[in-house]
């Protein structure tokens, strides 16, 4: 079935490196995407990864997939308070794919301490 | 990317009331997309706005609650119809641009009282 799975809340110090997961059910899953909120906004598509990949980085950014295990995560390197938001982790399902539908995970809130 | 706008960025509406609200992307896109976020939770796909023909809609959602029109490749609304207060929410709209990018408009977010 279709299911997307993140821990709820995360806090790291201004500096230090975040690590944020997510898993998912469906191993047809075709791309899988991280989305950023911040408060009062709408979503920011941060990257997406294909499921033949393993890796992608872009800047601050890192994620890594483990399409064996259905893991997700996203590293963000020195964190800054200006990252501190609720992270969203999706994926679109091959059946999907010509149709667009994004299936979300419960998002997890990344606080930032100076 | 896409440039989304959606007015109106929020508003407070009473009971049994109808609230349209609209989306305009800065270019022509294929697919228009109306997500709900209800308070504290994800965002769930109410249904995809076609270009000339009768939105998708997903399952739990109904074209008389939630009527969509889509005139053209740039535009689409969303019409939110006799609220009540379970229909507070953030109502986004999103477009695909490239062949799996997915871009999100600044949401409208709605108290219903």
């Amino acid at each position: 079935g279709e299911d997307v799975e993140q821990s709820l809340f995360l806090s790291v110090r201004e500096g230090d490196s975040s690590v944020i997961n997510c898993t998912y059910t469906d191993s047809s899953s075709t791309y899988l995407y991280w989305y950023k909120q911040e408060p009062g906004a709408g979503l920011q598509l941060l990257t997406y990864i294909f499921s033949n990949m393993d890796m992608k980085q872009d800047q601050r950014l890192t994620v890594l997939l483990n399409k064996k295990d259905k893991h997700l995560s996203l590293r963000i390197a020195d964190t800054q308070t200006g990252d501190s938001a609720i992270y969203f982790c999706a994926e679109i399902l091959s059946g999907s794919s010509n149709t667009g539908k994004l299936i979300f995970g419960q998002g997890t809130t990344l606080q930032v301490k100076p | 990317s896409a440039v989304i706008s959606q007015k109106p960025s929020r508003d407070i509406c009473q009971r049994g009331t109808s609230l349209t609200i609209q989306c305009q992307v800065d270019s022509q896109v294929t697919m228009m997309f109306w997500y709900r976020q209800q308070p504290g939770q994800s965002l769930t796909l109410i249904a995809t706005a076609n270009q000339g023909s009768e939105a998708t809609y997903e399952s739990g959602f109904v074209i008389d609650k939630f009527p969509i029109s889509r005139p053209n490749l740039t535009f689409s609304t969303l019409t939110v119809s006799n609220m009540s207060p379970e229909d507070s929410s953030i109502y986004l709209c999103s477009v695909a641009s490239g062949v799996y990018e997915q871009y999100f408009g600044p949401g409208t977010r709605l108290t219903v009282t």
